[in-house]
């Protein structure tokens, strides 16, 4: 089956960018979606379609997405951004989605 | 703006069953694909199961197939899965999902608050 590996945690300082990677085999052939959970809520959209935002969410947050990975740029980092960030892709050939591991971001 | 409430989670011994719903507000016109994904104490998320617009389709997880079941009232704008067998390793939060699906590619957007299942004896 597909497997997506993420770091475990990123820490960054408030106002630089961080940078959360997700690697699979080739990812860049899919379409990778990027979720934000903050402690004791639901996940929350923030990036589809590798790189677009859904309504609501701040110009700060951007992907992109080429070879074996795709990442999720987050500029001017604020405390608000400290969350849980999972990357999602469809694997096709089993027809379910598959979720990377998530990382932890930390604002220092 | 669509909103998701799970309800029906509870303490459950090993081997029993528990029926969890989702209520669907501020719907479109057009149903979508709806999803089921868990998260166990301190993990990552876990895809459960998807179902079609029209309940004529749906697909599982290994881990549940045979045990638990999706489905669909349209008319009452819910999702349901119904779970039987169950077993300490299914102790998660089950959050339901919007499932956009779009040229065979599938995200989640928007997300319930989850409801919690504790399979402990």
């Amino acid at each position: 089956s597909y497997v997506l590996t993420q770091p475990p945690s990123v820490s960054v300082a408030p106002g630089q960018t961080a940078r959360i990677t997700c690697g699979g085999n080739n990812i860049g052939a899919y379409s990778v979606h990027w979720y934000q959970q903050k402690p004791g809520q639901a996940p929350m959209l923030v990036i589809y379609y590798d790189g677009d935002r859904p309504s609501g969410i701040p110009e700060r947050f951007s992907g992109s997405n080429s070879g074996n990975t795709a990442t999720l740029a987050i500029n001017r980092v604020e405390a608000g951004d400290e969350a849980d960030y999972y990357c999602q892709v469809w694997d096709t050939s089993r027809d379910c989605p598959v979720f990377g591991g998530g990382t932890k971001l930390a604002v220092l | 703006e669509v909103q998701l409430v799970e309800s029906g989670g509870d303490l459950v011994q090993p081997g029993g069953s528990l029926r969890l719903s989702c209520a669907v507000s501020g719907v479109t016109s057009t149903p979508h694909w709806m999803t089921w994904v868990r998260q166990a104490p301190g993990k990552g998320l876990e895809w459960v199961a998807n179902i079609k617009e029209d309940g004529s389709e749906t697909n599982y997880v290994d881990a549940v197939k045979g045990r638990f079941t999706i489905s669909r009232d349209n008319a009452k704008n819910s999702l349901y899965l119904q779970m039987n067998s169950l077993r300490v390793e299914d102790t998660a939060i089950y959050y339901c999902a919007r499932d956009v699906a779009l040229a065979g590619l599938h995200w989640f957007d928007p997300w319930g608050q989850g409801t919690l299942v504790t399979v402990s004896s």
